[in-house]
């Protein structure tokens, strides 16, 4: 499979716990997104890479999340002492040059 | 702030009907649109996108969508849906009208074909 793949699908972890996503891009795409996502609301931007710079952040993206992408391949995004509020479903995408962004299939996270 | 409004939350239709969703874009500039599809237990997938020319463009699975500048509008159709369109629709343009940066999304808008 060629598409954008993350790891894990599904996680469940207690308040307080911290908790690491990773995304692997299609290869030959520079940039790098993820995004959050909610019931019943779309895709909300959390942050953007180009190859391995953090080009923006979004406001949803507290101090308890941080974003990398080491060498401008896989990205990780870690949540620290997670809270209730961030079971989500988080998406990574990424974009070539002047092409529309391609979706992995997310990560569930729940919280209890 | 720049937005994307859906203006249906839920649309149920019949197979063979004909389906116009809405969708309003704030930006005023110039503009990249997208329309993603994401059917039930998948990955949000590309129907069709708007760059610039003709402002009706074709995507797949018979899906069109017509750019109005004017109305500031991009609403999608189909002239007959199948129980297989049956998905979560979203229109979503790009921050402040570039290629290079993020997308915004409407809320989406659940279509339901009852066969």
């Amino acid at each position: 499979d060629t598409g954008v793949s993350q790891d894990p699908r599904h996680k469940i972890t207690k308040r307080g716990q911290n908790v690491t996503f990773r995304c692997d891009p299609i290869s030959e795409h520079n940039r790098l997104y993820w995004y959050r996502q909610t019931l019943g609301q779309g895709p909300e931007f959390l942050t953007y890479f180009q190859n391995e710079a953090q080009l923006e952040k979004s406001r949803l993206l507290s101090d308890r999340f941080s974003a990398e992408r080491p060498k401008g391949s896989f990205s990780t995004l870690e949540i620290q002492r997670t809270e209730q509020g961030d079971s989500a479903m988080y998406l990574c995408a990424s974009r070539g040059l002047n092409t529309e962004a391609f979706f992995g299939q997310g990560t569930r996270l729940t919280v209890v | 702030a720049q937005s994307v409004s859906q203006h249906n939350h839920h649309v149920i239709l019949s197979e063979a009907a004909s389906l116009e969703l809405g969708c309003n874009y704030s930006y005023g500039g110039t503009v990249n649109l997208f329309w993603y599809v994401q059917y039930p237990g998948q990955h949000l997938q590309l129907l069709l996108k708007y760059f610039s020319g003709d402002p009706l463009v074709k995507g797949i699975k018979g899906f069109e969508a017509e750019f109005i500048k004017s109305k500031f509008s991009f609403n999608l159709r189909k002239p007959s849906v199948q129980w297989s369109d049956t998905a979560e629709y979203f229109c979503a343009e790009n921050a402040k009208g570039g290629s290079q940066g993020n997308l915004i999304f409407g809320k989406g808008t659940k279509l339901s074909v009852k066969p």
